[in-house]
């Protein structure tokens, strides 16, 4: 079955500090991988997305994201955390082409320590 | 380009009542999805349209139901409400179906 698991439900780092959240996904064909990020009483805005090309993909706000087939991980880095960044990140995988449907991860909660 | 709108952003209702969420996409955009957040299943995906047409459906009952007009706006509604509808309706909007833009959603509370 079609599944994405973010491992870790929240984090905390320091402002300044580097970042990385975990996302492992379960799909049978190549999947279209996204980030999306959601503020308190919020919608959720895209940060990045993978469809195919070089597996390392730049988003905004400083978030960069790599794609791993081997480890079936598409894993969201920042070098250097803002107190903004303060949020709830999802990510979520989706069909090739022809359908809206996405597959949300159970989100983690990132808390920034000034 | 304006976002994804939805309306209205906030609703209590009460329990055996229906309710409509409305959702307009980005100019544009053909296709519009539904997704209810809760704090415990998290983000699940209701149902898609596509040119006035459902084309993908989740795992809801069938008191949730949507369309779609011509101008590709959307409507959801769901009937005979239960408190366990209680959470925030999320809808997006897409050119081709790859992207999805989300609006700000609309937060249900069934009392």
């Amino acid at each position: 079955a079609q599944s994405v698991t973010q491992p870790d439900i929240h984090i905390t780092v320091s402002e300044g500090a580097s970042l990385e959240l975990r996302c492992n996904y379960s799909y049978g064909a190549t999947p279209y991988l996204f980030w999306y990020v959601q503020s308190p009483g919020q919608g959720l805005q895209l940060l990045l997305k993978y469809f195919s090309g070089d597996t390392l993909v730049q988003g905004i706000k400083g978030f960069e994201a790599e794609f791993k087939r081997s480890q079936s991980s598409f894993n969201l880095r920042k070098p250097s955390v803002h107190w903004s960044d303060a949020a709830e990140y999802f990510c979520a995988v989706g069909p090739s082409s022809n359908t809206g449907k996405l597959i949300f991860g159970q989100g983690t909660t990132l808390q920034v320590k000034p | 380009k304006a976002g994804v709108t939805q309306t209205p952003r906030y609703l209590i209702k009460t329990r055996g009542q229906q309710v409509t969420l409305s959702c307009s996409p980005i100019s544009g955009h053909r296709s519009v999805s539904w997704y209810q957040q809760t704090p415990g299943q998290g983000l699940q995906f209701l149902f898609e349209y596509f040119s006035e047409t459902q084309r993908n459906k989740g795992n809801f009952p069938g008191r949730f139901s949507g369309r779609q007009f011509s101008n590709s706006r959307s409507e959801m509604n769901v009937s005979t409400l239960e408190l366990g509808d209680s959470a925030l309706y999320l809808c997006a909007s897409s050119p081709n179906t790859d992207t999805q833009y989300f609006g700000p959603g609309t937060r249900l509370t069934v009392l």
